[in-house]
């Protein structure tokens, strides 16, 4: 199946500063990516959808300043998690889409764990 | 608007054993496509069978099968010869072609295989 790799595994940092999370289709192109945040033994609550070359599109509830998603290329999405604080601590995932909206199958990185102290 | 609900949080099965995990949906799409994923304790999100609502035959993966009863919105998972390497949080997922391909997630069953 195809790949999807997502960088940094694991992230702690201070109350205050910025974080940024990569997710790289590694052999496929992927126009539109997803980011989904997880609280623990909790099902994925999809934050964004991430399209190449234009802005995402953000869920309810989530505020754009605060999570920054930048989509420059085909293979690359980035999230910033800007100021971050304690109550931003969670496990973060992305998930490229391969093929076209008729086939529309997922794959996921392997997740970002953020822990702001 | 989409839903999916998964109504056994937890299940556990003795290793060899048939298992079948339950799921149901409601989207107002229709062309809709269905969806099985696995995480296990790393948490990576592993697909384990996809099945298109225009497609009457149930999908099957090896030891991985779907009933998949339109009329009734029931999407459930059967693992057959269940491993130990099945334990793993199991999520149904429902996707149409006009929500930009977004999955709508069920609450999950952690499924445990026991030795």
């Amino acid at each position: 199946g195809a790949v999807v790799s997502q960088h940094p595994s694991r992230v702690i940092c201070k109350s205050g500063t910025s974080v940024k999370i990569e997710c790289r289709s590694l052999d496929f192109q992927a126009t539109t990516m997803f980011w989904y945040r997880q609280f623990p033994k909790q099902s994925l609550m999809l934050m964004a959808t991430s399209n190449e070359g234009s802005k995402a599109t953000y869920e309810q509830g989530v505020e754009k300043d605060k999570f920054l998603i930048n989509h420059a290329s085909l293979t690359l999405s980035t999230l910033t998690v800007t100021s971050a604080h304690p109550e931003d601590s969670s496990f973060y995932i992305c998930s490229a889409r391969a093929g076209s909206i008729a086939k529309n199958i997922q794959y996921f990185g392997a997740g970002t764990r953020l822990s702001v102290l | 608007a989409q839903t999916v609900t998964q109504s056994q949080p937890e299940m556990s099965v003795q290793e060899a054993e048939t298992v079948t995990l339950s799921c149901t949906y409601d989207t107002s799409e229709n062309n809709y496509y269905l969806f099985w994923y696995k995480q296990p304790p790393s948490r990576q999100m592993i697909l384990v069978i996809r099945q298109e609502a225009y497609k009457q035959q149930n999908a099957t993966e090896n030891r991985f099968s779907v009933n998949f009863q339109k009329a009734a919105k029931s999407f459930s998972l059967k693992i057959s010869d269940s491993q130990l390497g099945d334990t793993a949080m199991y999520f149904c997922a429902v996707s149409g072609e006009t929500s930009g391909s977004r999955l709508t997630f069920g609450e999950g069953t952690q499924l445990t295989v026991n030795p």
